[in-house]
């Protein structure tokens, strides 16, 4: 099974309102997750990790992410969507030494 | 970008050619590693570092070879570069690659188009 999986390609979303990026985590072994952001010909940005405690962790540029052990997921979300917030999501997990594993990514489009 | 530099940021070569690229950091980090993206891939490990001429394969390490001299240098080379090796090359550095509190920060990638 695929360590992290992201099922949206694309979500699109109106400025102002909330947005969630989806991403689910394989059972086996620890969930250690980490959320990054890619901005157009840029490197990938670290937004946010989950290692142990509070269930919601908060992070950069006002994004926080839900872990949620019953449905193994951990999806990122933002109160209120800026169009600036427009790029590509990648979810990773943690496996071990040396090992980020990451999902296939999730576009954001926030229109105006 | 966290004190990580590519060079070249841009690179146009052809099938057969041996081709560097060079990943520089100033964090003075131990761990550094190559990852490539690809559409529907996301990132994929290629090598890593743990220390100075400590080197060792990730998933996707087939046709590509590194190399670190100093701490702050990481080299990837591809001994003869395919087509299949057009990618986005990203350079990553962390302080421990053992500890799953660690964070890798990612350099800016360096784009490879192989005619």
């Amino acid at each position: 099974a695929q360590s992290v999986a992201q099922p949206e390609d694309q979500v699109n979303v109106a400025e102002g309102n909330p947005l969630t990026v989806k991403c689910t985590y394989s059972v086996s072994g620890n969930p250690y997750l980490f959320w990054y952001v890619q901005y157009p010909n840029r490197g990938l940005q670290f937004l946010l990790k989950y290692i142990t405690g509070d269930n919601l962790v908060k992070g950069s540029y006002g994004f926080e992410a839900e872990f949620n052990k019953s449905q193994t997921s951990f999806h990122l979300k933002k109160p209120s969507a800026l169009v600036s917030d427009s790029a590509l999501y990648f979810c990773a997990r943690w496996e071990g030494f040396q090992k980020l594993v990451f999902g296939t990514g999730t576009r954001l489009l926030v229109s105006p | 970008d966290a004190g990580i530099t590519q060079s070249p940021r841009h690179k146009v070569t052809e099938t057969g050619t041996p081709v560097t690229l060079r990943c520089h950091q100033t964090e003075n980090h131990r761990y550094m590693y190559w990852y490539r993206q690809d559409p529907g891939h996301g990132l994929r490990l290629i090598h890593y570092s743990y220390g100075v001429k400590d080197t060792d394969k990730g998933e996707v390490s087939d046709g590509y070879s590194v190399s670190r001299s100093k701490t702050e240098d990481f080299l990837l080379t591809l001994e003869s570069a395919t087509s299949s090796q057009t990618s986005v090359y990203f350079c990553a550095i962390s302080e421990s690659g053992t500890d799953a509190a660690d964070t890798q920060y990612f350099g800016p990638g360096t784009r490879l188009t192989v005619l």
